[in-house]
């Protein structure tokens, strides 16, 4: 069965420093990655996907993420955080053969100014 | 603005009732998708419908039902409603295996 773990549920990061948030999933076919950003009163937004293709992948607001088979794990990444950037992060999910999404736990991004 | 429209904002009701909740999926995407949001149980895939076609369940209870009608907008039933039903719940859309569009959810509060 399909699942995806996000071990932290917060992350603290003063502002301008780098920033990740983890993600490790298991699936038993080729994965379909999904990074979303839920702010306050609102739903997800999506930030980036991974299908196929090079390893890491940029999205929206600056965040790249790395696809890593070996490690199956797709960390989200940012060279220098925003305090805009706190936030909600949810990794997601889809063997390429099922239509099931599992989304993680969510990540509660802080970046302190 | 995603494009995907929910209907009511918030809702709510008292136990033993039960409600519709309704979504509007955005221009030309056949996939639907419904999800509970709660404090202790985080986000919760509760059904995919692809085409007015039931495409995968998730954690959704029998008290739950959902369908897309032949316009593609869909309609989630709680019945029976427990003060634990009491979640946001997000409809979600997209074409097909891509990235989805989330609305901006529907608060019920089951008194």
């Amino acid at each position: 069965a399909q699942s995806v773990a996000q071990p932290e549920d917060q992350v603290n990061v003063a502002e301008g420093n780098p920033l990740t948030v983890k993600c490790t999933y298991s699936v038993s076919g080729n994965p379909y990655l999904f990074w979303y950003v839920q702010y306050p009163n609102r739903g997800l937004q999506f930030l980036l996907k991974y299908i196929t293709g090079d390893n890491l992948v940029k999205g929206s607001y600056g965040f790249e993420a790395e696809f890593n088979k070996s490690q199956t794990s797709f960390h989200l990444k940012k060279p220098s955080a925003l305090v805009s950037d706190s936030a909600l992060y949810f990794c997601a999910v889809r063997d390429f053969r099922d239509d099931k999404i599992i989304f993680g736990k969510g990540t509660r991004l802080h970046i302190l100014p | 603005d995603s494009g995907v429209t929910q209907t009511p904002k918030h809702l709510i009701t008292a136990t033993g009732q039960r409600v519709t909740l309704r979504c509007s999926p955005r221009s030309g995407d056949l996939s639907v998708y419904w999800y509970q949001q709660s404090l202790d149980q985080g986000l919760q895939f509760l059904i995919q419908y692809y085409n007015g076609e039931e495409r995968a369940k998730g954690n959704i209870l029998e008290r739950f039902s959902a369908q897309q009608f032949p316009d593609l907008h869909s309609e989630l039933n709680l019945s029976s409603l427990e003060l634990g039903d009491s979640a946001l719940y997000f409809c979600a859309s997209s074409v097909k295996y891509h990235e989805q569009f989330f609305g901006p959810g529907t608060r019920l509060t089951v008194l």
